[in-house]
């Protein structure tokens, strides 16, 4: 069974640059997340889908940051303009359900660097 | 509000020594926790997961986490530690949406 795919693995920007991230989940999953890791510290949730409608964004910079997931499956991370602090790695995730007993599992991430 | 502490930032121990890690979690109800390891490069993978029944939990990798709630805690052990398991480990409680609350997490160095 593949995993979860993520694209690209790593990119290099300038602050004020946008930037996207792509995500694949595992065939099936109805639930994505979208963490960020910044260097030190446990990974953070930006942003929970289930299927294409958001279960919790309360942490997204909805400011700079957006993800949409259309059709339920694929998803996209933006950052438009990037900050300085944005430099982080972007993990994906994804379960088969919401809910407390549900494994999520992870992608390989996005590793970002903001110049 | 849910929170996890991971008291140990760093951990060296020696191939073939024990191994604990600790967490304590902050939750007003019967926890779901995990445990996950992140190698360097790689994405976060799932060692272990409570939920409820009995308290010592088996994992993968030999790993195993006992539950007190008395205690707030929900430790990670293993009898003898591998090289391979250098790595960094993270806690993390759920929320009834399914979020993952991660602790600061612990890295491991392994001596030869």
């Amino acid at each position: 069974e593949a995993g979860v795919a993520q694209s690209p693995r790593y990119k290099i920007i300038e602050k004020r640059q946008s930037v996207a991230f792509w995500c694949n989940p595992i065939s099936g999953h109805a639930t994505l997340y979208w963490y960020q890791q910044i260097l030190g510290q446990g990974p953070k949730l930006l942003i929970q889908f289930q299927n294409n409608g958001v279960v919790d964004d309360s942490q997204l910079p909805k400011d700079r940051f957006s993800a949409e997931r259309l059709k339920g499956v694929d998803s996209t991370l933006k950052i438009q303009p990037a900050k300085l602090e944005d430099s982080a790695v972007y993990l994906c995730a994804s379960s088969i359900n919401s809910g407390l007993q549900e494994t999520q599992y992870f992608g390989p991430g996005t590793r970002l660097l903001v110049l | 509000a849910q929170s996890v502490t991971q008291p140990d930032i760093h951990i060296t121990v020696s191939e073939g020594a024990s191994l604990e890690l600790r967490c304590n979690y902050s939750y007003g109800a019967t926890p779901y926790l995990f445990w996950y390891v992140q190698s360097p490069g790689q994405g976060l993978q799932l060692l272990l997961k409570y939920f409820s029944g009995d308290t010592l939990v088996q994992g993968i990798k030999g790993f195993e986490a006992e539950f007190k709630r008395s205690q707030s805690s929900f430790n990670l052990r293993k009898p003898s530690v591998h090289w391979s398991d250098a790595a960094e480990y993270f806690c993390a409680p759920a929320s009834n949406t399914g979020k993952l609350i991660f602790g600061q997490g612990t890295t491991l160095q392994v001596k030869p």
